[in-house]
C-alpha cells in the first residue's frame, strides 16, 4: 500500500526557512524511475508543481522558485526533505508530496499517482 | 508549456453530461492527466495517458486527445462527481497545471 505523509511547520513567519519533509512507505526509489514531487496550492488558487527527485539524485525545479528551493532525499529513511528559503505571506498555501511512478517510456510520461493529505503553511508575523 | 483549461466553472445537473478541455501550448503527445479534487482533500488521479482511467474509477468518466487538445467527460453526473478537477502535463519540465475547473451542482 503507497502512502506519503507530509510534516512541517504550520506557521513560518516572513524571511524564515519552510522545511517540509515527505515520509513514504510502499515504494522505494529505485532505478525505475520512481521520484517523488512537492506540489503546492495557495488557498482557493490553482496547484503549482514545485520540484521533484529521482533515485539517483537527479533534481528537477521549478524555475520561477529554483533559487529558493532546495529538494534532497533520506533512502535510509524513506523521506524526501523539501526546503524554502525566505518566506513569503504569498507562499501561505498547502504543500502536498506526491510519487511519480516512473520515467517517459515510448513517448508517454506518467503523472503523480499517490498523494499525501497535504501540509497547511502559513505565512505571517 | 501552458495549459489553458475551460471552463473555470460549471454549473450542471446530476445525470447530465459534461465534458472539460485542456489546451497544450505545445504538443506533449498523449502526457496529459486528469485529477479530481474535493474541497480540503488531495488530488485524486483520474485519468493518464490522456484516455487511461485509473483503477476503481467509474466509467462515467472518460478522457480523449493528443498533442495539443485533451477532454475530460463525464457522461452521466453523480452527486459525488461535484468537485474541482485539473489537468496536468508531466512530459516537459516545468511540469505545469490547468488553472481548475469548479463544477457545482445546478
Amino acid at each position: 500500500q503507497v502512502t506519503l505523509r507530509e510534516s512541517g511547520p504550520t506557521v513560518v513567519k516572513p524571511t524564515q526557512t519552510l522545511t517540509l519533509t515527505c515520509t513514504f512507505s510502499g515504494f522505494s526509489l529505485n532505478p525505475s524511475g520512481v521520484g517523488v514531487g512537492w506540489i503546492r496550492q495557495p488557498p482557493q488558487e490553482a496547484l503549482e508543481w514545485l520540484a521533484l527527485i529521482y533515485w539517483d539524485d537527479e533534481k528537477r525545479y521549478s524555475p520561477s522558485l529554483q533559487n529558493r528551493l532546495t529538494i534532497t532525499k533520506d533512502i535510509s529513511k524513506n523521506q524526501v526533505v523539501l526546503t524554502m528559503t525566505n518566506m513569503d505571506p504569498m507562499d501561505t498555501a498547502t504543500y502536498y508530496c506526491a510519487r511519480r511512478p516512473g520515467y517517459c517510456r515510448r513517448g508517454s510520461c506518467p503523472p503523480f499517482d499517490y498523494w499525501g493529505q497535504g501540509s497547511v503553511v502559513t505565512v505571517s508575523s | 508549456i501552458r495549459l489553458t483549461q475551460s471552463p473555470s466553472f460549471l454549473s450542471a445537473s446530476v445525470g447530465h453530461r459534461v465534458t472539460i478541455t485542456c489546451r497544450a501550448s505545445e504538443d506533449i503527445g498523449n502526457s496529459l492527466a486528469w485529477y479530481q479534487q474535493e474541497p480540503g482533500r488531495a488530488p485524486k488521479l483520474l485519468i493518464s495517458a490522456a484516455s487511461t482511467l485509473q483503477s476503481g474509477v467509474p466509467s462515467r468518466f472518460s478522457g480523449s486527445g493528443s498533442g495539443t487538445e485533451f477532454t475530460l467527460t463525464i457522461s452521466s453526473l453523480q452527486p459525488e462527481d461535484f468537485a474541482t478537477y485539473h489537468c496536468l502535463q508531466p512530459r516537459a519540465y516545468p511540469f505545469t497545471f490547468g488553472l481548475g475547473t469548479r463544477l457545482e451542482i445546478e
